[in-house]
């Protein structure tokens, strides 16, 4: 199974202040059809999990463009340009090229300074 | 618009059975994926397995094979996790989510297994 990481698991952020959390997998996600399956997620506290990024850095309609997804191969980042209250919450990431099963990496909780 | 609506919140004691559901609407339910994401209280997500209604090709993680088992009836446009002797380790959020790519998600299922 690939196995995902994250870092660093607890990110605490000024208001206003740029946040950057990071996403390793154990192999490529490179698929055969050129695309790498990454995918970013929110879960705000007691919501379900939302989609902000897939395909690496293909933002889901609604998602403000203060998120931001980059990376390839093994390595990818998901920034946030100017942290907000409503950004609060647990981020994951998952990996969708090389399933079953799809794997998560262990969460990012960001909260306010 | 697309929903996925769940069944409520059950109480269960271990060893008792229990199928909980995921309702979609708003698209063609027999051509996508839908599947499961367990998520234990504090902790972060796991998948557990995967339906295609349209012909029932089911796949599991190797972590909830023979533990769980996924169906669907697309004729309502259904799926359902289910277990058959549940355990207190059994306990958790379950979240039902259009898959393979993950782009809608049900409000989750809370499931308490206690004696």
């Amino acid at each position: 199974d690939v196995v995902m990481t994250q870092s660093p698991l607890s990110l605490p952020v000024t208001l206003g202040q740029p946040a950057s959390i990071s996403c390793r997998s154990s192999q490529s996600l490179v698929y055969s059809d050129g695309n790498t399956y990454l995918n970013w997620f929110q879960q705000r506290p007691g919501q379900s999990p939302r989609r902000l990024i897939y395909k690496v850095s293909n933002r889901d309609s609604g998602v403000p463009d203060r998120f931001s997804g980059s990376g390839s191969g093994t390595d990818f980042t998901l920034k946030i340009s100017r942290v907000e209250a409503e950004d609060v919450g647990v981020y994951y990431c998952m990996q969708g090229t090389h399933w079953p099963p799809f794997t998560f990496g262990p969460g990012t909780k960001v909260d306010i300074k | 618009e697309v929903q996925l609506v769940q069944s409520g919140a059950e109480v269960k004691k271990p060893g008792e059975s229990l199928k909980i559901s995921c309702k979609g609407s708003g698209y063609s339910f027999t051509s996508y994926w839908i599947g499961w994401v367990r998520q234990m209280p504090g902790k972060g997500l796991e998948w557990m397995g995967i339906i295609y209604p349209g012909d029932s090709d089911t796949r599991y993680s190797p972590s909830f094979q023979g533990q769980v088992t996924i169906s669907a009836d697309k004729s309502i446009s259904t799926a359902y996790l289910q277990w058959s002797s549940l355990k207190a380790s059994d306990t958790a959020m379950y979240y039902c989510a259009r898959q393979k790519d993950f782009d809608y998600w049900g409000q989750g299922t809370l499931v308490t297994v206690s004696s």
